[in-house]
């Protein structure tokens, strides 16, 4: 059975760096075809991508918040971490992680698993 | 960017069929996966590459794509399908991979 968890703060203030963690289990990410990803969502809006690290480390990120991301992961510990820099009150959020798998390596694939969701505010 | 748009609402009664569109630049070229979200609650895949359903999903829901459309339709709706559906393709350009989502629509089962 695949689950993963996000956990972090809870609050931020602006200009700090957020740092989440995903722990996961019942899958590796050093296994062919597997794949983790971070989405976001602002209270009442939509589902928006922000990273996804792959099994051969493949990296993506979204263009539009590419320069204060990184995903990194400990495969030891079945963890993928995000780190997100300069935070401002339009980064409050519930953050997602999420299984993926796609063994064409085609980048083609759903999300299959979602973790329940930490809640990020941004506030001084 | 590749953008996705998908009416911010639809509202059908019970046991009528609901048809939610998401629609993209030939997204008919594109693999579409669909998520429900009901509030307070993570995304559950419901639909994925156009038309697969995952285990556990009814086959009331259903799903198409072509052309500048692509689709997910829930037949003999209930009230408890009352949710957000979002709908999400992968943006492949050369070296470029980037993930999409529709903006969301709310169902409201009447």
């Amino acid at each position: 059975q695949i689950t993963l968890k996000e956990s972090g703060p809870t609050l931020v203030k602006p200009t700090q760096t957020l740092t989440l963690t995903c722990t996961f289990s019942g899958f590796s990410l050093s296994s062919s075809g597997v794949g983790v990803g971070w989405i976001r969502q602002p209270p009442g809006k939509a589902l928006e991508w922000l990273a996804f690290i792959y099994w051969n480390d493949d990296k993506r990120y979204s263009p539009s918040l590419k320069s204060r991301l990184i995903i990194t992961e400990d495969t030891s510990k079945n963890q993928v971490v995000l780190t997100m820099t300069k935070m401002d009150p339009g980064d409050t959020a519930t953050y997602y992680c999420a299984h993926y798998y796609d063994s064409s390596g085609y980048y083609s694939d759903a999300f299959d698993i979602w973790g329940q969701g930490t809640m990020v505010t941004v506030s001084s | 960017s590749y953008v996705l748009t998908q009416p911010p609402s639809v509202s059908v009664a019970p046991g009528q069929t609901a048809r939610i569109t998401c629609g993209g630049n030939n997204i008919g070229s594109k693999s579409v996966h669909w998520y429900q979200q009901k509030p307070g609650q993570a995304p559950v895949l419901v639909i994925f590459y156009d038309s697969g359903r995952p285990s556990g999903i009814p086959e009331r829901f259903s799903g198409s794509n072509s052309g500048n459309t692509a689709t997910l339709t829930i037949s003999r709706v209930e009230a408890g399908d009352e949710a957000d559906y979002s709908c999400q393709v992968w943006d492949r350009n050369s070296d470029h991979r980037e993930v999409v989502f529709g903006g969301g629509t709310k169902l409201t089962v009447l």
